[in-house]
């Protein structure tokens, strides 16, 4: 166990609905970032905030995904309008400080999203 | 474009064979290294790091991974595969250019023949 929890694990959705995933990173943590994985591919950067800072945005998040972490604790991904092209597993990894510095990045189990 | 390259799609081997998955990257300057694993089913595992010092990296579960740097390489080694050793291998990269996040390769399925 990582201690970087996901949620939902799984979500089917109709295309045109919106989706929303939760992260809990590890609590110590003031890095969290998300990804993207697809079948046969790496994860792909998306973005990640430090505290409740979004620092980064990937040029993959369209104007459709919008990422949020309140608090600087738990954050979410929303995806509106879904199509079937964000079809994939969202994974969130937390992190204290940057992973260039030393530290490790965690990842979490990963929220498969099917659209239909 | 900075990327990472993992040239071997997909690897079989039989238990007891070596292994070495190739890993090549392609930022200049200061870079930290990794490889993950991923159990089927499973979320991401790091397997080892490289960030300074001996560029012969020893990690979990007897795998150890050498950089040189001058072939801009992060090759992972086990001298003797096990059958739980099937899974989904990653090499990833950090450069001090793009210090807020880590840059995956495609992966490398790795099967093992029992």
């Amino acid at each position: 166990d990582t201690g970087v929890s996901q949620d939902p694990r799984h979500k089917i959705t109709k295309r045109g609905q919106n989706v929303t995933f939760r992260c809990d990173p590890i609590s110590e943590h003031n890095r969290l970032y998300w990804y993207r994985q697809t079948l046969g591919q790496g994860p792909e950067f998306l973005t990640y905030f430090q505290n409740e800072a979004q620092l980064e945005k990937s040029r993959l998040l369209s104007d459709r995904f919008s990422a949020e972490r309140p608090k600087g604790s738990f954050s979410t991904l929303e995806i509106q309008r879904t199509e079937q092209g964000d079809s994939a597993m969202y994974l969130c990894a937390s992190s204290l400080d940057g992973g260039a510095v030393g530290n490790t990045i965690y990842f979490g189990e990963g929220s498969w999203l099917t659209v239909v | 474009a900075q990327s990472v390259s993992q040239h071997n799609h997909h690897v079989i081997l039989s238990e007891a064979a070596s292994l070495e998955l190739g890993c090549n990257y392609s930022y200049g300057g200061t870079v930290n290294l990794f490889w993950y694993v991923q159990y089927p089913g499973q979320h991401l595992q790091l397997l080892l790091k490289y960030f300074s010092g001996d560029p012969l990296v020893k990690g979990i579960k007897g795998f150890e991974a050498e950089f040189i740097k001058s072939k801009f390489s992060f090759n992972l080694r086990k001298p003797s595969v096990q059958w739980s050793d099937t899974a989904e291998y990653f090499c990833a990269v950090i450069s001090y250019s793009s210090a807020s996040k880590i840059i995956f390769g495609s992966g490398t399925r790795l099967s093992i023949r029992p």
